[in-house]
């Protein structure tokens, strides 16, 4: 089955520095793969996708990722973190015939 | 101003009294879902629908049921509630080109409560 996977649940980032959230991906499948951002009491917001082409993708708010097909990841990177991205991050994948799926999710929090 | 709504956004239900929440789009949106979440589960598919009248399982289908009679609406229907369904539940819809299900937007959400 095609997935994806957050290996870490929490991630605690100093404001200014870089920050890293990570998923990793399975094989099957082509990777349509994106990350989502939820602040608190909100719905989910889009922040930036892969389907094919450059391996580093730019998206909103500042926010990176870097598709890597060797390692089979897809982690979400911002080289200087502010406090306003404490929140929680969704990785996810797509199917063409319909289906989503995401990972378990990340609380990222940075502090002062 | 382009969005997904749901109504309610809270409910308080009892075991086995039948409800619906509502789910409409002003995107004119080919795909539509609904998703639950809970905590250290993360956000899980229920049902989505490609276009009008087509609907198919996602990973959590027991106990719900959809239908999309309508391109803007999307309902999830719960026949018989049970406190396992107590959750979060966001709607989304996207648009669908026959290829790839692009960018979801998602709707503010309904937090049920099943006592």
């Amino acid at each position: 089955a095609q997935s994806v996977a957050q290996p870490e649940d929490q991630v605690n980032v100093a404001e200014g520095n870089p920050l890293t959230v990570k998923c990793t991906y399975s094989v099957s499948g082509n990777p349509y793969l994106f990350w989502y951002v939820q602040y608190p009491n909100r719905g989910l917001q889009f922040l930036l996708k892969y389907i094919t082409g450059d391996n580093l993708v730019k998206g909103s708010y500042g926010f990176e990722a870097e598709f890597n097909k060797s390692q089979t990841s897809f982690h979400l990177k911002k080289p200087s973190a502010l406090v306003s991205d404490s929140a929680l991050y969704f990785c996810g994948r797509n199917t063409n015939a319909g289906k989503s799926t995401f990972g378990d999710g990340t609380t990222l929090t940075v502090k002062p | 101003e382009a969005q997904v709504t749901q109504n309610p956004r809270y409910l308080i239900t009892v075991t086995g009294k039948k409800l619906t929440v509502t789910c409409s789009q002003n995107m004119n949106h080919e795909y539509m879902s609904w998703y639950r979440q809970d905590p250290g589960l993360g956000l899980r598919q229920i049902y989505y629908s490609m276009n009008v009248e087509v609907t198919d399982k996602g990973d959590v289908p027991e106990g719900y049921k959809v239908s999309r009679k309508e391109k803007r609406n999307f309902p999830l229907i719960l026949e018989s509630p049970s406190p396992n369904q107590t959750s979060l539940y966001f709607c989304a819809s996207s648009p669908y080109t026959g290829s790839w299900v692009e960018t979801q937007y998602f709707g503010p959400g309904t937090r049920l409560l099943v006592l």
